[in-house]
């Protein structure tokens, strides 16, 4: 079985200062893993995504994402953060197996309110 | 590239009734999947459709049904509404590798009165 914890519900962050998402994931063999963000009354819009290679992925608006695989994490990080960012981030999650299919597992989602 | 429509994008409907929700993939991608956002429930699977076949399915009672056309665009179906189906309904598209990205449309909001 798959799954995704994101541990905070929400996480609270003054402009300007670097941010972390935080995501831990569970899965049989290598993992696809994904981030996207939600704004309200819209859809997911996808960030950034780690399939295989260098753990240090970077995504759209200045996000990056480190893989690591002995913590089975997945953190979402921003060095300055705007208040534009101000929204609700989902980790996900799909097995790389053959078998396993194409479904996402998405976690609850952190609530980021970034303030000026 | 346009991205991925989803019609209505605001629905309601009262409990018994069915309803029909639509979804066009972004040109040239061949899988669809649905999943359905609730408070509660978060982000839930509910199914995919590759070259007109269900390839997988999530724990949705079989009042939920979808289906995909030729030209990859995909319906999904709610029969006998329940006060709980109300929801965001997300589609959402990908070429055809699991590594593939899913890029998502705006979602349907359903409203069960």
């Amino acid at each position: 079985a798959q799954s995704v914890a994101q541990p905070e519900d929400q996480v609270n962050v003054a402009e300007g200062n670097p941010l972390t998402v935080k995501c831990t994931y569970s899965v049989s063999g290598n993992p696809y893993l994904f981030w996207y963000v939600q704004y309200p009354n819209r859809g997911l819009q996808f960030l950034l995504k780690y399939i295989t290679g260098d753990n240090l992925v970077k995504g759209s608006y200045g996000f990056e994402a480190e893989f690591n695989k002995s913590q089975t994490s997945f953190h979402l990080k921003k060095p300055s953060a705007l208040v534009s960012d101000s929204a609700l981030y989902f980790c996900a999650v799909r097995a790389s197996l053959a078998n396993s299919g194409y479904a996402l597992n998405f976690g609850k989602g952190t609530s980021l309110l970034v303030t000026p | 590239k346009a991205g991925v429509t989803q019609t209505p994008r605001y629905l309601i409907k009262t409990r018994g009734q069915q309803v029909t929700l639509s979804c066009s993939p972004i040109s040239g991608h061949r899988s669809v999947s649905w999943y359905q956002q609730t408070p509660g429930q978060g982000l839930q699977f509910l199914f995919e459709y590759f070259s007109e076949t269900q390839r997988n399915k999530g724990n949705f009672p079989g009042r939920f049904s979808g289906r995909q056309f030729s030209n990859s665009r995909s319906e999904m179906n709610v029969s006998t509404l329940e006060l709980g189906d109300s929801a965001l309904y997300l589609c959402a598209s990908s070429a055809i590798g699991a590594g593939d990205t899913q890029y998502f449309g705006p979602g349907t909001r359903l409203t069960v009165l």
